[in-house]
């Protein structure tokens, strides 16, 4: 079955710690984004990768780190940096130009 | 500075009964417009418009694109309980990495 996976589901970490999230596909698609999610808000840009071993900032990157060095894997690492890093964080895919973005299920990061 | 504006924030409505949405924005370099529905994990796509006045339709769901007015609409007839979920909107532009600007989403309840 081809999708994109993320893991774990929840994440729970105390502060000051860094936390990496993992996100595979199996699509074949050259792009990858990591979204974060907040209650009552649309989705936030953190990082974006259209070719392996290259990617962008988003709208939110500070305090977040990425890596792409395989086509098929796009791990976000929340650092302490991160004020507020409690949220939901979704990762997509992107055949190519002009096709929709396909999204992981999600993982709910919580920092106490 | 671009910007989505999806209205109504949430609403609840009966079975049977028909529902609009609303996604305005503004944007620079416009290309194309998605919505999204979002249950509980990740947001799975409905529908892309890129052409004015051309509805797409999926079974009970359509959408349609004003590019003059700056915005578009989602309906659902005969809504079903199964419709409940966040209804996200989210506008592409023209550059090449496929970036989404997404609004805030609209919450639907659809009660029995």
């Amino acid at each position: 079955d081809g999708g994109i996976t993320q893991s774990p589901k929840y994440l729970f970490r105390k502060e000051g710690q860094n936390v990496t999230l993992s996100c595979e596909q199996n699509l074949n698609h050259d792009a990858m984004y990591w979204y974060r999610q907040d209650p009552g808000q649309g989705l936030r840009l953190i990082y974006y990768s259209q070719i392996v071993n290259d990617f962008q900032k988003g709208d939110i990157a500070e305090g977040y780190s990425v890596s792409r060095e395989k086509k098929e894997s796009f791990p976000l690492t929340v650092t302490s940096a991160q004020k507020n890093p409690t949220a939901f964080y979704l990762c997509a895919s992107r055949r190519g130009p002009g096709w929709e973005q396909y999204f992981g299920p999600g993982t709910r990061l919580t920092v106490t | 500075e671009d910007k989505v504006v999806q209205s109504p924030l949430s609403l609840v409505v009966h079975e049977g009964d028909t529902v609009t949405l609303n996604c305005s924005y503004e944007v620079t370099n416009f290309r194309s417009l998605l919505w999204y529905k979002q249950e509980k994990k990740a947001p799975t796509f409905l529908f892309m418009l890129t052409s004015s006045g051309i509805e797409k339709k999926s079974g009970r769901l359509s959408s349609i694109l004003d590019k003059k007015e700056l915005f578009s609409i989602l309906n659902i007839t005969a809504t079903q309980t199964g419709d409940s979920a966040v209804y996200l909107c989210a506008v592409k532009t023209t550059d090449s990495w496929g970036k989404l600007q997404f609004g805030a989403g609209t919450q639907v309840v659809v009660t029995p």
